[in-house]
């Protein structure tokens, strides 16, 4: 089972370089998410989707950008990269049906540097 | 609004010494509890759940949590750590809606 997988693993972007953020999951997961680690930070929460064609901001959206045209993928794009954007980068998705007492899986990140 | 806080963002013990990761949590609807475990450049998985029920929940690699809710709590135990539980450790709500809350993690570092 591939679960939410995540590309590219690493990445060194230029500031104000743009890239795209890869995600896919395979268990037809209505919720996706997209964080950001910072050490000593825990997780920050940047964008959720709740289904295909419906996204919303995060706790900490500027900067970035997503869409969901289909259940299964969720891109997550910088524009302008900026040093504070270097961080770990995590998809994750959930059911999304039922209680709320439903876990969420996790890619194994992209780790981003911007110089 | 809930909120999540782990006690510690460092937990050093010996090999074969007792894990004891705190959490509590507020909030205003009844919550579920998960832990989580992330060990380097991974992502996050899931260690265990509170749902209802049963307060005391065992989780894997003979990680348990029990559930106080007088005390608003959902600490981590193991009763005998092994190196490869060196690791970060998330406690997270839910309540009323699909998106957790965490903590911001306590790191377990296991001595030999």
């Amino acid at each position: 089972n591939a679960g939410v997988t995540q590309t590219p693993k690493f990445r060194i972007l230029k500031i104000g370089q743009s890239m795209t953020l890869q995600c896919t999951q395979d268990m037809n997961h209505n919720y996706m998410y997209w964080y950001r680690q910072d050490p000593g930070m825990g997780l920050k929460l940047i964008y959720y989707s709740v289904g295909a064609g419906i996204t919303d901001k995060g706790e900490v959206p500027n900067g970035y950008n997503v869409s969901r045209s289909t259940t299964e993928d969720f891109p997550l794009r910088l524009e302008l990269a900026a040093p504070s954007q270097t961080s770990v980068y995590f998809c994750a998705s959930t059911i999304g049906e039922g209680t709320f007492n439903q876990p969420q899986h996790f890619g194994d990140g992209t780790r981003l540097s911007i110089l | 609004a809930q909120s999540v806080t782990q006690l510690g963002s460092h937990v050093s013990v010996s090999e074969g010494a007792l894990v004891l990761l705190r959490c509590n949590y507020s909030s205003s609807v009844p919550p579920y509890l998960f832990w989580y475990v992330q060990y380097p450049n991974q992502g996050l998985q899931l260690l265990l759940k509170y749902t209802t029920g049963a307060t005391l929940v065992k989780g894997i690699n003979g990680f348990e949590a029990e559930f106080k809710k007088s005390e608003t709590s959902f600490h981590l135990t193991k009763p005998s750590a092994h190196m490869s539980d060196a690791a970060e450790y998330f406690c997270a709500a839910t309540g009323g809606s699909y998106i957790p809350t965490f903590g911001r993690g306590t790191s377990l570092i296991v001595h030999p």
